[in-house]
């Protein structure tokens, strides 16, 4: 059974700083990894999808790095802002049998930028 | 184009009761996903529903079904409400499958049993 861990579940941090988030798996046959923003009381923004083939993806401010084989991601936020703070949820999709496949969620790293 | 949209945001019910959400996914997206969110198990997947059929199911009782419509349209139900059932149901789209394309979700909706 797929299990995903997120450290640290919550991060405060000076505006402008980068910061990084991580995301851990059990079991490295994946089929991608995707990381998703979720502001409270609303539902899920993605961010980033990386196939398993893929070792980075970028978007804006945003990279995400994928090391299939040691089950480990993380989410790197270049000079961060006020903005940026919400809940950050990374979630890998594997096989569950039957031919499907499955996203389990990690918990999530809550972030605040400080002004 | 528009996003995914769920009905209603809010509901207040008591234990013993049912309850329906809906989901309207994005226009040509044809898979639907469901999940159920609480502060202590975080985010789990329900179930997926591709051209009307159930394709994947996650790990919960017989009391949580769900059902997809012609034009992709979704709907849950959850029978015999529970206090554990108290939790935000977040629905996701996408275009053909949440293994390969980015799923998006909906603004969810709040479920509270009394």
């Amino acid at each position: 059974k797929q299990e995903v861990t997120q450290i640290p579940a919550a991060l405060s941090v000076p505006e402008g700083e980068n910061l990084v988030l991580n995301c851990s798996f059990t079991d490295s046959a994946i089929y991608n990894l995707q990381w998703f923003r979720q502001d409270p009381g609303k539902g899920l923004t993605s961010l980033l999808l990386i196939q398993s083939s893929q070792r980075e993806q970028t978007s804006g401010r945003l990279n995400a790095s994928l090391d299939k084989s040691s089950g480990r991601s993380t989410l790197y936020i270049a000079a961060s802002q006020p903005g940026d703070s919400a809940t950050y949820l990374c979630a890998v999709s594997s096989y569950s049998g039957a031919g499907s496949y499955q996203l389990t969620f990690g918990k999530g790293t809550k972030l605040s930028v400080i002004p | 184009k528009a996003g995914v949209t769920q009905t209603p945001r809010y509901l207040i019910k008591t234990r013993g009761q049912q309850v329906t959400l809906s989901c309207s996914p994005i226009s040509g997206h044809r898979s639907v996903s469901w999940y159920q969110q609480t502060p202590g198990q975080g985010l789990q997947f329900l179930f997926e529903y591709f051209s009307e059929t159930q394709r994947n199911k996650g790990n919960f009782p017989g009391r949580f079904s769900g059902r997809q419509f012609s034009n992709s349209r979704s709907e849950m139900n959850v029978s015999t409400l529970e206090l554990g059932d108290s939790a935000l149901y977040l629905c996701a789209s996408s275009l053909l499958t949440p293994s390969t394309d980015t799923q998006y979700f909906g603004p969810g909706t709040r479920l509270t049993v009394l």
